[in-house]
């Protein structure tokens, strides 16, 4: 069964350092979204992407963050300058003609 | 502001034991309310409703929504151990392609 695959499953960084978080969506779906859960919180929408184009982004999704898909099956969570409070799971997302979001494992991005 | 809201919020049960999880919502345009389970890492799909009164059964869960009351029921029956988990609602409002808004999560635990 496919299955959105997201890479690192851990990210270490220090608080100012970009970072980039990978994930290839279920190949023929055409809504791609990131998520994140700080730990013991609720799991958040970020943003979402459609048609090569942010449809929708969050309060949380500043200047600091941005996303691509870069080729036909990649889609790329960028934040620009780390702080602390970014630590959190990333989750990606994808939806397709099932009709429910199918997610990703999860990368976990400590911020220090 | 669309609002998920799940109770309890923890619950211990043994074996055997019958469950049930509730959800109430409040959100514009109501599409769509999808149930996914969560263990170490990515939610889980379980069930998707659109319509009241439709039970949609996966072996020991089942749930149901109320589009008029604006809430849905997860049942579990039977539990199991590996019934632990941390259980989420959460609606899609407005189009399709829209975001998910979750709500807490009700984490269940299943004791031996």
């Amino acid at each position: 069964e496919p299955e959105v695959t997201q890479t690192p499953s851990h990210q270490v960084t220090q608080m100012g350092q970009e970072v980039i978080l990978r994930c290839v969506p279920i190949s023929n779906h055409l809504y791609f979204y990131w998520y994140r859960q700080i730990l013991g919180q609720k799991v958040e929408f970020l943003v979402s992407f459609y048609n090569n184009e942010i449809s929708e982004k969050s309060e949380i999704f500043d200047d600091q963050f941005s996303v691509e898909r870069p080729d036909g099956s990649n889609f790329t969570l960028k934040i620009r300058s780390t702080k602390l409070e970014d630590s959190a799971m990333y989750f990606c997302a994808s939806l397709g003609k099932q009709l429910f979001t199918n997610f990703g494992p999860g990368t976990r991005l400590t911020v220090t | 502001e669309d609002k998920v809201v799940q109770s309890p919020l923890s619950l211990v049960v043994h074996e055997g034991d019958t469950v049930t999880l509730n959800c109430s919502y409040e959100v514009t345009n109501f599409r769509s309310l999808l149930w996914y389970k969560q263990e170490k890492k990515a939610p889980t799909f379980l069930f998707m409703l659109t319509s009241s009164g439709i039970e949609k059964k996966s072996g020991r869960l089942s749930s149901i929504l109320d589009k008029k009351e604006l809430f849905s029921i997860l049942n579990i029956t039977a539990t199991q151990t590996g019934d632990s988990a941390i259980y989420l609602c959460a609606v899609v409002p407005m189009e399709y392609g829209n975001k998910l808004v979750f709500g807490a999560g009700t984490i269940l635990r299943v004791k031996s």
